[in-house]
């Protein structure tokens, strides 16, 4: 089974709307982590946020909020007043602390494109 | 946060050619080390793990002779394409994370390969 599962290949925004960018994993580990990265054409991985299985609240940073639901597995991205430069592939990642250490699976990506 | 590099950013060689990449920690020790490969429009993928001072350890499918990895030092991992061949063409992207932090992984900004 897919680790990390994103289901939205692309996605389209209008400028200055808020989007949520969806993600789902699986694990049997009670200790993991959730990350989610911006990469630009460029290639350079962004690291934008991260959400520990035992964090009660939503993390949070900035426009950048995480829709954690931890019965469901979910995982989901919100991005506030899309900006044009948000147009990017999006990468949901998970770190199983106690199977895998330090090492991170990736789902499939999401692009995104903000209209203007 | 901390920083990683590589070099070189971008590569074009000969095919038998082999290739050095070099992934550097800049201001911090990273005793783990990661080696991604990432074909056009397609996901991250892990290729090994790079331990400072001992084997890296390779994912499934991935050759061990073709693909050498080198932990020499606290701060530089080099992954080694031997005899390239155009299906190696791809970008190659590092990452590592400060031993005992969990909730960051810093990459580096990736090379691009072009085998002729």
């Amino acid at each position: 089974a897919q680790k990390i599962t994103q289901t939205q290949p692309g996605m389209f925004v209008q400028e200055k709307e808020a989007v949520t960018l969806d993600c789902t994993y699986d694990t049997s580990d009670q200790s993991y982590g959730l990350f989610w990265y911006k990469q630009p054409s460029s290639g350079e991985m962004i690291f934008l946020i991260y959400q520990g299985s035992y964090d009660e609240q939503n993390a949070t940073e900035g426009r950048y909020s995480l829709n954690f639901q931890k019965a469901r597995k979910s995982a989901n991205l919100v991005i506030s007043a899309s900006q044009l430069g948000d147009s990017a592939m999006y990468f949901c990642a998970m770190r199983e602390l106690e199977t895998s250490g330090s090492r991170l699976t990736f789902g499939e990506g999401t692009q995104l494109t903000v209209n203007p | 946060g901390a920083v990683v590099s590589q070099h070189p950013s971008r590569v074009i060689c000969k095919s038998g050619t082999s290739v050095k990449i070099e992934c550097r920690s800049l201001d911090f020790q990273a005793t783990t080390m990661f080696w991604y490969r990432q074909f056009p429009k397609q996901s991250l993928m892990l290729m090994a793990t790079s331990n400072e001072g001992s084997k890296a350890t390779y994912e499934q499918g991935v050759e061990k002779d073709k693909f050498l990895i080198n932990h020499a030092s606290l701060t530089l991992s080099t992954l080694t394409v031997t005899s390239a061949h155009p299906e190696d063409s791809s970008f190659y992207i590092c990452s590592a994370n400060v031993a005992g932090i969990e909730n960051e992984q810093f990459f580096g900004p990736g090379t691009r390969l072009t085998v002729l």
